[in-house]
């Protein structure tokens, strides 16, 4: 019930498309959803967060869609750059902290 | 402000030794949360201490500890490295304050266990 599962593993999209990552969960008690990104090298640093009384929220090209009914949400990067190439993370918390990680996908914008 | 910062960045170590690490969170912030990362493994949560105390725990064993000091540094310690032991080790800080979750990373230590 802890777990978040998080797909695809790995993503290829082209310049200038949407790309999109999906993470569930079975723990209603989660009340905050943050997305990351990881590049190579580094740590990973805060990207976009959600709480669970707003079913989207924008920052620039990215936006996370939650839906608490289904216990799903997403990010998605519109007009993909070949910057965005990166690892990202999904994540959740009920509360006490502890953030509870998703297995990561690793994302390469072609050219 | 600076931010998070992990010594030393790249350690080489052999079977059976132990090692420390050390972390030093963003002034202000009093909670710090170790992590191992792996290629395939993800995140895995470690340990989380608060005002000197630990208050998570993930699943891995007694060799891996840790401790926080009363300026919220933190170190954690691996004894007797086996060479799954080898990853890149993470430490991030939290302001902890109400509602505020955000945690900020470091750049992590690159251990390797020969």
């Amino acid at each position: 019930q802890q777990q978040v599962k998080q797909s695809p593993q790995s993503l290829i999209v082209q310049k200038g498309g949407i790309s999109i990552i999906n993470c569930a969960y079975e723990n209603t008690a989660f009340d905050y959803f943050p997305w990351y990104q990881q590049f190579p090298g580094k740590g990973p640093a805060l990207l976009i967060a959600i709480r669970p009384d707003v079913s989207e929220k924008k920052e620039g090209r990215f936006t996370i869609s939650f839906n608490k009914s289904a216990k799903q949400f997403s990010l998605h990067i519109m007009d993909s750059q070949p910057g965005d190439s990166a690892t990202y993370f999904c994540a959740a918390s009920a509360s006490n902290y502890q953030l509870i990680w998703g297995a990561g996908t690793k994302l390469i914008i072609k050219p | 402000k600076a931010g998070v910062t992990q010594t030393p960045r790249y350690l080489i170590k052999t079977r059976g030794q132990q090692v420390t690490l050390s972390c030093s969170p963003i002034s202000g912030h009093r909670s710090v949360s170790w992590y191992q990362q792996t290629p395939g493994q993800g995140l895995q949560f470690l340990f989380e201490y608060f005002s000197e105390t630990q208050r998570n725990k993930g699943n891995f064993p007694g060799r891996f500890s840790g401790r926080q000091f009363s300026n919220s540094r933190s170190e954690m310690n691996v004894s007797t490295l086996e060479l799954g032991d080898s990853a890149l080790y993470l430490c991030a800080s939290s302001p902890d304050s109400l509602g505020n979750y955000e945690q900020y990373f470091g750049p992590g230590t690159r251990l390797t266990v020969t």
